[in-house]
């Protein structure tokens, strides 16, 4: 399984662009990266999904290099609610068997005002 | 309905009893995980079923037993739990369609058991 590197811990202001970099320089050929929130004492909720390129939806940006061994992740214009714990996976489903997620060390967010 | 539930959401007990954790989910999802998170770590896997049979047992001790009724419910049976066994365990599930070739498997997780073990 692919492991993911990622900073420690951010702080951002209101209103900020927030990137957060996931290094995955075993990632295979099949695997996609996702990214995960967590709030205290909640389950993880799913941001986003890519495999290559960029991917782009309502709630973040995910740029994906040609080489795929990383992966940045773009929270636009963060608000005090954005402080969480954010998650790089890399993994790949196998056909009936569920999908073999590893979650990494995470990304703490501090947002202040 | 993209939500999966869990019950209890706290759950307290003694080395010597014995309890299980309910995890529910109406997304037609094949696939259910159980993952256990210690404070301030990230979630481990424990356990992975796919279409109601065990796929994945991340060498969890015996004293943690999983079982899947049915496609929509997952267990998790406790039975003499030491207090490092305290922690947030969380249930998630996936579609796990062998059909839907390059797509990845997005996992919902539901909100989590508080378990502490005295």
């Amino acid at each position: 399984l692919a492991k993911t590197t990622q900073p420690i811990s951010m702080d951002s202001y209101e209103g900020q662009e927030v990137n957060i970099t996931c290094s995955h320089n075993n990632i295979a050929t099949n695997d996609y990266i996702t990214w995960y929130q967590q709030f205290p004492s909640q389950g993880p909720r799913f941001i986003i999904q890519g495999y290559k390129t960029k991917v782009t939806n309502e709630v973040a940006s995910l740029f994906i290099p040609a080489d795929r061994k990383s992966s940045t992740l773009s929270l636009p214009r963060v608000s005090l609610s954005d402080t969480a714990v954010y998650y790089c996976l890399v993994g790949k489903p196998i056909k009936a068997a569920g999908n073999k997620l590893t979650f990494g060390g995470g990304t703490r967010v501090l947002v202040k005002p | 309905d993209t939500e999966v539930t869990q019950t209890p959401k706290h759950l307290v007990m003694g080395m010597t009893n014995k309890k299980s954790l309910k995890c529910e989910q109406h997304m037609g999802h094949r696939a259910m995980y159980w993952y256990k998170q210690k404070a301030k770590k990230p979630p481990e896997l424990m356990f992975v079923y796919s279409y109601e049979k065990l796929s994945i047992n991340e060498s969890v001790p015996s004293r943690f037993s999983p079982e899947c009724p049915n496609s929509s419910l997952l267990n998790l049976h406790l039975h003499a739990l030491q207090p490092e066994d305290s922690a947030l365990y969380l249930c998630a599930s996936s579609q796990d369609n062998p059909f839907l070739a390059g797509i990845g498997d997005t996992q919902y997780f539901g909100p989590g058991t508080r378990l502490t073990v005295l």
